[in-house]
């Protein structure tokens, strides 16, 4: 079957690094992406990663490893408006997107 | 650019009654939208993938008689809950992919909360 694995919570302190992993298993693989929810909202595009290595983009970085079915998210200098949660979706050999249940961030003062 | 909008934001209704979302692409043509449904906590789930001019394509498990989606054009994707019962209650949320981006750019509407009573 396919799987898309990462942490239910992480907590973080504001102005710090936080990574927030995220590991799968699908047919095929088109493409990688990461999304920010805050609560009651609609998620929002943060990143795309399709080949090997990391993309920056401002305090968000993205990681992918194609070999090892693993990316992470990189946020830096951390602030409260960060709290959310950040979906990792994959994009399988079909082109339909798979999910993850999202990793719950809560920053701290 | 590439905004995506969806009408009710929120909604309440009767147990029984049809409830229709629209979900528009307001600077961009999309030929396809993708509908979603998430619970209180849970990840997205996808319901069904929405191609202009033809039938949408249902995840298993959803009713395409109970989901009726129609897209009618490049910027307009309908999704009507039909008998709504208060088990249907959930965030709905459309997303769009602009012609040409290969489906690598999903843009997400802001949601409908239903509400079925």
């Amino acid at each position: 079957g396919q799987n898309i694995d990462q942490p239910t919570e992480m907590t973080a302190t504001e102005g710090a690094i936080v990574q927030i992993n995220c590991t799968y298993q699908t047919s095929g693989f088109n493409g990688l992406f990461w999304y920010q929810q805050h609560a009651g909202e609609a998620p929002t595009f943060l990143s795309y990663n399709v080949l090997d290595g990391l993309e920056e983009k401002g305090r968000f970085s993205s990681f992918l490893s194609r070999s090892k079915g693993y990316s992470y998210l990189l946020l830096k200098e951390l602030q409260m408006k960060d709290s959310a949660s950040y979906l990792c979706a994959v994009k399988d050999s079909n082109y339909q997107l798979i999910w993850g249940a999202g990793t719950k961030l809560i920053i701290k003062p | 650019g590439a905004v995506v909008s969806q009408h009710p934001s929120r909604v309440i209704c009767k147990s029984g009654t049809s409830v229709k979302i629209e979900c528009r692409s307001l600077d961009f043509q999309a030929t396809t939208m993708f509908w979603y449904r998430q619970f209180p906590k849970q990840s997205l789930m996808l319901m069904a993938t929405s191609n202009e001019g033809s039938k949408a394509t249902y995840e298993q498990g959803v009713e395409k008689d109970k989901f009726l989606i129609n897209h009618a054009s490049l910027t307009l994707s309908t999704l009507t809950v039909t008998s709504a019962h208060p088990e249907d209650s959930s965030f709905y949320i459309c997303s769009a992919s602009p012609i040409g981006t290969a489906s690598t750019e999903q843009y997400f509407g802001p949601g409908t909360r239903l509400t079925v009573t």
